[in-house]
């Protein structure tokens, strides 16, 4: 099956630090990428669509500025967490779709946990 | 709401019993995705059911889907220990053209040794 690849797997990291997680579609072409969080014991919340070679569709209630993407190949999106703060610690998570996406599943990275101190 | 609502929230039961899901959703889809997520990790995709598909195999795992009662179910025959995990079903609308899904709360899964 597709793999997708995310790093780092975990990071500690003070308040006011910008923190950029990766995710990489090992094996094929992913023109669309997802990003989510999750909370202990909820369920995964997205936060946004990310479209290569354009700029990202934010959900209702997520700060664009705060949570950068930029998804500059067909293989890479990357989520800055900017000037983070204790309140946006959090378990993230990519997926990556390829069309034709009426008919095909997400395939999802390992997620990365955030830590904020 | 595009999510699927996942019924029970929770399931307890022995090795070797089965276990059976239910999704239920609002509007009509191109096709209905189950996801399994262990503990700390990501998900991963079990089954993609079509809207013009009632049923569908993968080893132990059967879902079925009833487009007029707008549900679907996923059973596990012959639960094992390594199936404890919490169970996602994403129905997709195909109102983008992105494959967005939106995820319900889930069904949390412990199958007991």
């Amino acid at each position: 099956g597709a793999v997708v690849s995310q790093h780092p797997s975990w990071v500690i990291c003070k308040s006011g630090t910008s923190v950029k997680i990766e995710c990489r579609s090992l094996d094929f072409q992913a023109t669309t990428m997802f990003w989510y969080r999750q909370f202990p014991k909820q369920s995964l919340m997205l936060m946004a669509t990310s479209n290569e070679g354009s700029k990202a569709t934010y959900e209702q209630g997520v700060e664009k500025d705060k949570f950068l993407i930029n998804h500059a190949s067909l293989t890479l999106s990357t989520l800055t967490v900017t000037s983070a703060h204790p309140e946006d610690s959090s378990f993230y998570i990519c997926s990556a779709s390829r069309p034709p996406y009426s008919n095909q599943p997400q395939h999802f990275g390992d997620g990365t946990r955030l830590s904020i101190l | 709401s595009q999510q699927g609502e996942e019924d029970p929230q929770a399931l307890s039961i022995q090795e070797g019993e089965n276990a059976t899901m239910n999704c239920s959703y609002k509007t009509s889809i191109n096709n209905l995705q189950w996801y399994r997520q262990n503990s700390g990790r990501g998900l991963v995709h079990l089954i993609l059911i079509r809207s013009n598909e009632r049923e569908k195999h993968s080893g132990r795992l059967r879902v079925t889907l009833d487009t007029s009662k707008k549900s679907s179910s996923l059973l596990i025959t012959a639960s094992r220990a390594a199936d404890t995990a919490s169970y996602f079903c994403a129905p997709n609308h195909g109102s983008s053209n992105t494959g967005k899904l939106i995820f319900g709360q889930g069904t949390t899964l412990q199958v007991k040794p």
